[in-house]
């Protein structure tokens, strides 16, 4: 059973930081792209980052670019995100999901809430 | 620049089918797309993939309940028979080199 368990959320003040984890299970972990999507309050769906299976190619929203960076560790068979400079529009739930182009896993969220 | 479009809302009938559809923005008919289905206070869920042609290919443990078609720059979700369960919100997906991207989604009621 694939599984991707998300921790690392909480209350942050206007441009504080986190970091976001994401450890996966039941699939080979090194061989998939993997990325991070959020989910503001009463909204839609959105990408924030990808990452190649051996992180030589990542990618980013325009509006994380040069605050959030993502990484991961295939030892660990984990994912990363670590925020910086997070604003009040950051606030949102945060999922991991494993991707082939498509999002065919997901984890269950961690919510991130960024207010002074 | 690569959009999906998708209406904000639908309903249909307990037992009955909906169509939801997902428009590809203008140069980018030939993309495939994916469907997620969220229900209320859960984490999303992959439906399937939608190539240009109407193949799909579903997730583990989907219904063949959902199944899915194309039309030029049109991509449909159809529920047949549907359930309480399946009140949720829609969501499609698609992506371009270094770019991941989702509709609005659709609201489905099911009255």
């Amino acid at each position: 059973e694939v599984l991707l368990v998300e921790s690392g959320g909480g209350l942050v003040q206007p441009g504080g930081s986190l970091r976001l984890s994401c450890v996966a299970s039941g699939f080979t972990f090194s061989r998939s792209w993997m990325s991070w999507v959020r989910q503001a309050p009463g909204k839609g769906l959105e990408w924030v980052a990808n990452i190649k299976q051996d992180a030589s190619e990542k990618y980013y929203v325009d509006s994380v670019k040069g605050r959030f960076i993502i990484s991961r560790d295939n030892i660990r068979n984990s994912l990363y995100l670590h925020m910086n400079g997070l604003r009040a529009e950051d606030t949102a739930v945060y999922y991991c999901a494993r991707e082939l182009f498509s999002f065919d896993y997901w984890g269950q969220g961690t919510p991130v809430t960024v207010s002074s | 620049q690569l959009v999906l479009t998708q209406s904000p809302s639908a309903s249909a009938s307990l037992g009955a089918s909906v169509n939801l559809t997902c428009t590809l923005s203008s140069g980018h008919s030939s993309y495939a797309i994916a469907w997620h289905q969220q229900q209320p206070e859960k984490g999303p869920r992959y439906l399937m993939k939608l190539n240009s042609d109407g193949s799909h290919n579903k997730g583990d443990g989907i219904p063949d309940r959902f199944s899915g078609s194309s039309s030029g720059a049109e991509r449909y979700l159809t529920i047949s028979s549907l359930q309480s369960e399946d009140e949720a919100d829609y969501y499609c997906q698609t992506w371009g080199t270094g770019i991941r991207v989702f509709g609005g989604g659709t609201k489905l009621t099911v009255l």
